[in-house]
């Protein structure tokens, strides 16, 4: 079965950091395009981050500079590092598949975690 | 940046049609892809790439895109239809995925 599962969520300070972990089966995470995305309670979908397969990353300019994507092909899991975090920060993530190129659809979703940013 | 625009709200009684409309700067160059989120889920695929669908989505719902409007249809709605509805492109001037803000059906 295709699928990803998210874990790493939870209540952090703000301006502290968390790190998401998405952990991928039935498919290799090097081999595809991999995006995180997020959603404010009761807001739509706003995309955060993309590692292509051949590991450039882009992000959204709301988190330029303070998260990060990276991937570790042996355990075949997807990250996200997230630091100075804020109080509009507070969503749910989303560990996303792209196909073979940026342009593709997100045709796999995970179940999604949710990270609250409060004091 | 490119910016998708969508209508908040759309609300219809069973067995009509509903047309969900993204409006976006020459569009219709871009392939566009829409997602339904019913409430307390994941988003899931409906049409890909403006017109296809994934396997498992019902015929009743079909996409096209021209101009500056893609259009996602729903034909012979159903309460199970009721969710909110976002389209989606790749930006390729900023290698950047853009979101419509959503349409959130009705089934009255």
């Amino acid at each position: 079965d295709v699928q990803l599962v998210e874990s790493g969520g939870g209540l952090v300070q703000p301006g502290g950091s968390l790190r998401l972990s998405c952990a991928a089966s039935g498919f290799t995470v090097s081999s595809i395009y991999m995006s995180w995305v997020r959603q404010a309670p009761g807001r739509g979908l706003e995309w955060v981050s993309v590692i292509y397969s051949g590991g450039s990353t882009y992000y959204a300019d709301s988190v330029k500079g303070r998260f990060t994507i990276s991937r570790d092909n042996s355990k075949n899991t997807l990250y996200l590092q997230m630091n100075s975090l804020r109080a509009e920060e507070t969503a749910v993530y989303y560990c996303v598949r792209h196909g073979s190129v940026p342009r593709d659809a997100f045709d796999i979703w995970g179940q999604g975690t949710m990270v609250t940013v409060s004091s | 940046s490119y910016v998708l625009t969508q209508a908040p709200s759309v609300s219809l009684a069973p067995g009509k049609t509903a047309t969900i409309t993204c409006g976006g700067n020459n569009i219709g160059s871009k392939g566009v892809h829409w997602y339904q989120q019913r409430p307390g889920q994941a988003p899931v695929l409906v049409i890909y790439y403006d017109s296809d669908r994934p396997s498992g989505i019902p015929e009743r719902f079909s996409g096209s895109n021209s101009g500056n409007t893609a259009t996602l249809t729903i034909s012979r709605v159903e309460a199970g239809d009721e969710a909110d509805y976002y389209c989606q492109v790749w930006d390729s001037s900023s290698d950047h995925v853009v979101f419509g803000g959503g349409t959130k059906l009705t089934v009255l």
